[in-house]
């Protein structure tokens, strides 16, 4: 039980696309969801929040116009990257808390990985 | 926000050592959590564990949350065990309820 998919697992794009990377949890249902960002050999940084039904909440520094985020039901958060330059190449990774109380414990996603050439 | 701190940063043993990772954390929390890194990113849920002990097979985590610190305990390690240990702590209050990652242990378990 408990298990997170992300989709697509890897992705190449042009400077100036968007992209857009999903977030699901498979076998429950996930009032809020997490957006992390890993750099190479580096720890894991959280941008965002995700609440089903209301709008996400950034992390200080994180241009919530240019990471899109959209908690459309139970099971679904997205991502989306818009106008992509090379410094946002990196892992994305999300994660998903089962029930309503936010500080159970989090399932995360394999991971995306984004380059942008 | 909390601060987390994870010892040692590297960590190269031979297969079948034992080893004990550390993690501490600068406030109260509510929740704490262990996770293994594979080599293809994949976060490996290991421990929920915000007081106490608890055993899984070859691995047990024991976290005294009155003096701020969690330990990761690896037994007769395999090469499988290699890898990045993530300790993750939610700090208590307001709407803190965001995991905050240490640095992470690089571990190395040669055959």
């Amino acid at each position: 039980g408990a298990v997170v998919s992300q989709h697509p697992s890897r992705v190449i794009c042009k400077s100036g696309t968007s992209v857009k990377i999903e977030c699901r949890s498979l076998d429950f249902q996930a009032t809020t969801m997490f957006w992390y960002r890993q750099f190479p050999k580096k720890s894991l940084m959280l941008m965002a929040t995700s609440n089903e039904g209301s709008k996400a909440t950034y992390e200080q520094g994180v241009e919530k116009d240019k990471f899109l985020i959209n908690h459309a039901s139970l099971t679904l958060s997205t991502l989306t990257v818009t106008s992509a330059h090379p410094e946002d190449s990196s892992f994305y990774i999300c994660s998903a808390v089962p029930g309503l109380v936010s500080y159970n414990e989090q399932f995360f996603g394999p991971g995306t990985r984004l380059t942008v050439l | 926000g909390i601060q987390v701190e994870q010892s040692p940063p590297d960590l190269i043993l031979q297969e079948g050592a034992n080893s004990t990772l550390r993690c501490n954390f600068s406030d109260s929390v509510n929740n704490l959590q262990w996770f293994h890194q594979n080599p293809w990113g994949q976060l490996i849920n290991l421990f929920y564990i915000p007081s106490g002990t608890k055993q899984n097979g070859r691995l047990s985590a024991t976290t005294v949350a009155t003096e701020r610190y969690s330990l990761l305990y690896i037994s007769s390690s395999q090469t499988t065990d290699s890898g990045v240990y993530f300790c993750a702590p939610v700090g208590r209050g307001g709407s803190n309820y965001k995991l905050t990652f240490g640095k992470g242990t690089l571990l190395t378990v040669n055959p």
